[in-house]
């Protein structure tokens, strides 16, 4: 394991449901990530925190809404989402804006 | 925009042979970094090696070595005495060394299998 937790592993929830994935680094790093990784295609970014400022917004829609309380903790929080949502969703975290990303083991998340 | 373009979707290996899995870019930018991601089945995804654009040494990690060509934009991985434990999905992954530009750019991924 690589120091950087989510959960849950899995979720299913259904189009009207609010619901909320967290991330954790026991790692020390000053930035973390929101990726979501979906079938055949290639990693997207979807948030970067910085220092806990937001400095990247890949144009993700507003049904996912980002929150970093401070530099260890990072939360993805979701409401009305789409079918087209469901994908495995990674968080990473690196010491460094530059420096590799540390990934978690992702949420599996399942939109019905 | 920078683009990362992985064109072998499936490579398959001989145990203890030697593989290379292919990666080009696509930027404008002169100075980024480049990263190989291992990602095994149902597990986490972990960095197998790393090059910064500005050093001409390529860069080793024990039985993984990248072949970096600046000028050709191409960044392959070679992994040698392959192990079964190899197998797994390989992501190349581009990261600008610009101040104002935070984004990460993968491939779309190369499935690696091991054949005992």
């Amino acid at each position: 394991e690589t120091g950087v937790t989510q959960t849950p592993r899995h979720l299913v929830m259904g189009m009207t449901n609010k619901k909320s994935l967290k991330c954790e680094q026991h790692l020390g790093h000053n930035a973390m990530y929101w990726y979501k990784q979906s079938a055949k295609k290639p990693l997207e970014l979807m948030f970067v925190y910085n220092f806990k400022e937001q400095t990247e917004n890949n144009s993700v829609p507003s049904r996912f809404s980002p929150e970093c309380p401070n530099s260890s903790h990072l939360f993805l929080h979701l409401h009305t989402l789409q079918p087209e949502d469901s994908a495995l969703y990674l968080c990473a975290s690196s010491p460094g804006r530059f420096a590799a990303g540390y990934f978690g083991p992702g949420t599996r998340l399942t939109v019905t | 925009a920078q683009t990362v373009t992985q064109s072998q979707p499936e490579m398959s290996v001989q145990e203890a042979e030697t593989v290379t899995l292919s990666c080009t870019y696509d930027t404008s930018e002169s100075d980024y970094y480049l990263f190989w991601y291992k990602q095994p089945p149902s597990r986490q995804m972990i960095l197998v090696i790393r090059q910064e654009a500005y050093k001409q040494q390529n860069a080793t990690e024990n039985r993984f070595s990248v072949n970096f060509q600046k000028a050709a934009k191409s960044f392959s991985l070679k992994i040698s005495d392959s192990q079964l434990g190899d197998a797994a999905m390989y992501f190349c992954a581009y990261r600008s060394a610009s101040e104002n530009n935070n984004d990460m750019r993968f491939g779309a991924g190369t499935r690696l299998t091991v054949k005992p």
